[in-house]
């Protein structure tokens, strides 16, 4: 399936403070970017998603970047919150005959600690 | 709420044992999909399915099966259970022409 690298692993920050995550992946036929946000012991949940027409979306303190030519696309994060604290995952679809699928990188853990 | 419901929510069992772990969802969604989670290793997809009639294998088919009852029921099987299967397994679903997945709770595996 579709290669998707995902970094950092880890990443602490100070509330206030703000966070990057970011992502690459490897097929230039990719089309849709989406961030998912899963608490401890909780469901993964669409957070900001952004299609390949379009560079930055943003949604109060999250945004999301794409740059189609470097193939790779970007979460941020402003104005951290405890509550932002979760493991976040980027994910890309990958076009097969039969349509898409999603694949996801492995995962960041982020800490904003007060 | 529409929804969508796994069954077991946790399950332990011994090597060797069939299992079936069930998702039904009440979202009237098309696409169904069964993720597998591992700690460091992410969301890694198992099987997808568009409709009643197409199954399709995801990157870590091995070891699985699944059956697509009805357009809102999706079955993932392990016909014989090994250790390495444990996990957290989720079922999604989603809809032609739209981005979002919609996962259920989860269900925690353990094979002794």
């Amino acid at each position: 399936g579709e290669n998707v690298e995902q970094h950092p692993s880890t990443l602490s920050v100070q509330e206030g403070d703000s966070a990057v995550i970011k992502c690459t992946y490897s097929d230039s036929a990719s089309n849709y970017f989406p961030w998912y946000k899963q608490e401890l012991g909780k469901r993964p949940q669409l957070i900001i998603d952004i299609r390949s027409n379009v560079g930055e979306k943003k949604d109060q303190r999250i945004a999301v970047t794409l740059n189609k030519t470097a193939k790779h696309f970007s979460l941020h994060i402003t104005e951290t919150q405890p509550e932002d604290s979760a493991v976040y995952f980027c994910a890309v679809t990958s076009n097969s005959n039969s349509g898409y699928a999603l694949n996801f990188g492995k995962g960041t853990s982020l800490l904003v600690t007060p | 709420d529409a929804d969508v419901t796994q069954t077991p929510r946790n399950r332990i069992t011994k090597t060797g044992k069939r299992i079936m772990l069930e998702c039904s969802q009440t979202k009237g969604h098309d696409r169904m999909y069964w993720y597998r989670q591992d700690p460091g290793l992410g969301l890694r997809l198992i099987y997808y399915s568009f409709d009643v009639k197409d199954i399709n294998k995801g990157e870590i088919s091995d070891g699985y099966s699944v059956s697509r009852q009805a357009q809102a029921k999706f079955s993932l099987s392990l016909e014989s259970a090994i250790p390495n299967q444990t996990a957290l397994y989720f079922c999604a679903t989603g809809v032609l022409g739209a981005g979002e997945l919609f996962f259920g709770e989860g269900s925690r595996l353990t094979v002794l």
